[in-house]
């Protein structure tokens, strides 16, 4: 079975900081690892995805996130804030086996302050 | 743009009355999710279509069903609203492997969602 914890239910930053976002995952078998994000009474839109191909994964909006396979995470960092960054942020894993479904952390709400 | 869309962005219900949130796409795509989200949680898999399959994930009340008339259409049908049914509800497609089952890492596209309320 797969599972997420993401570590923090807010994260409060100043526009130009670091934004870190953490993601632990456990999972049986090799994992496909995702980060969605969601602005108000909007729905979740794709900011990057692991599939193997690649440790460091380089998504929209100057985000970025590293598959960390020894400590089993898969953290979202962008090197400057912004403050259209404010929102709900979602880290999601499946199994790399069809058939199984999309498991969602609790998600992020991350704020932006100038 | 081939995009995800749901009607209405809004609904408000009684206690109890049918009603019927609709979604559509113009991806193409086989797959289509319905999920529901409380407030400050994250979406929770209600059931999805593999094309006209239905699948239904086991902890899905059987208050809630689901209609599939087209490619390109998804109904989420809610026989008896109660007031624990109020939530934000989002549909989402992806692409497929041609097996029949959930893919494999594919990206699920989602449309902006329907925020249900329950009087």
């Amino acid at each position: 079975a797969q599972s997420v914890t993401q570590l923090g239910s807010h994260v409060s930053v100043s526009e130009g900081a670091l934004v870190l976002l953490r993601c632990n995952y456990s999972s049986s078998v090799p994992p496909y690892l995702f980060w969605y994000v969601q602005y108000p009474n909007q729905g979740l839109q794709l900011l990057l995805k692991y599939t193997s191909a690649a440790t460091l994964v380089k998504g929209i909006n100057g985000f970025e996130a590293e598959f960390k396979k020894s400590e089993t995470s898969f953290h979202l960092t962008k090197p400057s804030a912004h403050m259209s960054d404010a929102a709900e942020y979602f880290c999601a894993v499946s199994a790399n086996q069809a058939g199984t479904a999309l498991i969602f952390g609790k998600g992020t709400t991350l704020s932006v302050s100038s | 743009d081939a995009m995800v869309i749901q009607n209405p962005r809004y609904q408000v219900t009684q206690f109890g009355k049918p009603v019927t949130l609709s979604c559509s796409q113009t991806l193409n795509h086989n797959v289509m999710y319905w999920y529901q989200q409380k407030s400050s949680q994250a979406p929770k898999l209600l059931f999805h279509y593999y094309d006209k399959d239905f699948n239904n994930e086991a902890d899905t009340p059987d208050n809630f069903q689901s209609r599939r008339p087209n490619t390109s259409f998804c109904f989420l049908d809610i026989r008896s609203p109660g007031l624990g049914d109020a939530a934000m509800y989002l549909c989402a497609t992806s692409g497929s492997q041609g097996q029949g089952v959930i893919p494999v890492g594919y990206e699920q596209y989602f449309g902006p969602g329907t925020r249900l309320t329950v009087t």
